[in-house]
């Protein structure tokens, strides 16, 4: 049962365009969602995060957005750059979890120069 | 240390062979999480420990694995009789156990089984 999906393996985007990462959720009691960013060989690192009470947050030139009538958020890069190609992982914890964190299956972001 | 320290970086092991894989945790951090990342596959979920309060195993994919964490701050994920489908990439994480916060990665273990 998966309960957090990223539908998408992967997106090509070019460089200085925006890049639009996708996740959907099952579990409408999540009250906490993440974004990491992974190289190969590297750990997963942070990158921006959203409570259950916002429907948006930006840092920089991340954004995201929480939908929770749809059970859905995204994550906006722009501009992309090539230093963005990773993989992305989404996630989502509930405090009665004792947030542990959910996460989807990834997407290859590929940013072309 | 400032990160959390995953060691070995590597391990190569014959089948049925047991491994030990250790996680250093941020220090002060009081929850630690196990994870796994098999080839072209997510994160999933192993373990998980707060505090002193009993651990999350609900991810532990067979009695073959098992964790525990000492002193409340390194923790060694264990896996018997190791067979080829447990080659993956362990990931350890720690975070400070607030309520919404986030969960810091170390390098991770790449665990190959010959």
């Amino acid at each position: 049962d998966q309960q957090v999906k990223q539908n998408s393996p992967s997106l090509s985007v070019q460089e200085g365009r925006i890049s639009i990462l996708n996740c959907d959720y099952t579990n409408s009691m999540f009250d906490y969602f993440l974004w990491y960013k992974k190289y190969p060989a590297e750990g997963p690192t942070f990158l921006i995060s959203i409570s259950s009470i916002k429907d948006k947050n930006e840092d920089g030139r991340f954004t995201v957005f929480l939908n929770k009538s749809a059970k859905h958020l995204s994550l906006h890069i722009v501009p992309s750059q090539p230093g963005d190609s990773a993989v992305y992982f989404c996630a989502a914890s509930r405090v009665e979890y004792g947030n542990k964190l959910v996460f989807g299956a990834g997407t290859i972001l590929r940013v072309k120069s | 240390g400032a990160g959390v320290s995953q060691s070995p970086s590597n391990k190569v092991t014959e089948k049925g062979k047991d491994v030990e894989l250790r996680c250093d945790p941020i220090s002060g951090h009081t929850a630690l999480y196990w994870y796994r990342q098999s080839l072209g596959q997510g994160l999933e979920f192993l373990i998980y420990f707060q505090g002193n309060s009993a651990p999350d195993k609900s991810g532990l994919p067979s009695d073959r694995f098992s964790a525990e964490r000492t002193g409340g701050s390194v923790s060694t994920l264990t896996i018997q009789r190791t067979q080829q489908e447990d080659s993956a990439v362990y990931l350890c994480a720690s975070s400070s156990g607030l309520i919404n916060t986030e969960a810091f990665f170390g390098q991770g273990t790449r665990l190959t089984v010959v």
